[in-house]
């Protein structure tokens, strides 16, 4: 599988868009990309995931470059609520393991 | 809520000793996923049962041991326990094997102290 690099830590500002960037250069054009994230130490939530083109949902939206090394996550109007780590997992079609890497923690200021 | 269930939610224990921990999946998940997460390694992949059979397989050591049951709910056998397994241990489930990008469903976390 592919390895992710993602910024250790950002903020964000509570109403305001954040935008949690991952870079994974090595992707192949089988493997998909996945965001999850882990509140404090509940299970890891599942938010969204792509292939190649972008993806909305309720919670967010994945943007993915048109070479695909890499990603961007973006939480429209963050809430307190969504401070958290973000994992960004690059996962291939024929295995159900993830491989989490260190991380995005998100840290929403009032 | 995700569905998954996690019993124990605490465990205390001491070294050499040996624990089950238990997953029941979402209703109609097949998969079963159980994960590690500890202070130094971050979360891991440990195995993975799809319908009773073992479908994947991270980095589990030999001392830990999984099996899932007829009616789809899962252990996970942790002996000869030491130190560094102290850990929380999440299961997780999907609907399909794996092959299909079927998001995963985690549970809340069964955390082990072994003392």
């Amino acid at each position: 599988d592919a390895k992710t690099t993602q910024p250790t830590s950002m903020d964000c500002a509570e109403g305001r868009a954040a935008n949690l960037p991952c870079n994974h250069s090595t992707i192949s054009g089988n493997e998909y990309v996945y965001w999850y994230r882990q509140i404090h130490s509940q299970g890891p939530q599942y938010i969204i995931h792509g292939l190649k083109n972008n993806e909305t949902n309720e919670m967010a939206s994945l943007i993915i470059t048109e070479d695909r090394k890499s990603s961007t996550l973006i939480l429209p109007h963050a809430t307190l609520r969504d401070t958290a780590v973000y994992y960004c997992i690059v996962k291939g079609g024929n295995t159900g393991k993830l491989i989490f890497g260190q991380g995005t923690t998100l840290q929403v200021k009032p | 809520d995700s569905g998954v269930t996690q019993t124990p939610k605490h465990l205390i224990t001491a070294t050499g000793q040996r624990v089950t921990l238990r997953c029941s999946p979402r209703s109609g998940d097949l998969s079963v996923y159980w994960y590690q997460q500890s202070l130094d390694q971050g979360l891991q992949f440990l195995i993975q049962y799809y319908n009773g059979e073992e479908r994947a397989k991270g980095n589990i050591l030999e001392r830990f041991s999984a099996q899932q049951f007829p009616d789809l709910h899962s252990e996970l056998n942790l002996s000869s326990l030491e130190l560094g397994d102290s850990a929380l241990y999440f299961c997780a489930s999907s609907a399909g094997s794996g092959n299909l990008n079927n998001e995963q469903f985690f549970g809340p976390g069964t955390r082990l102290t072994v003392l």
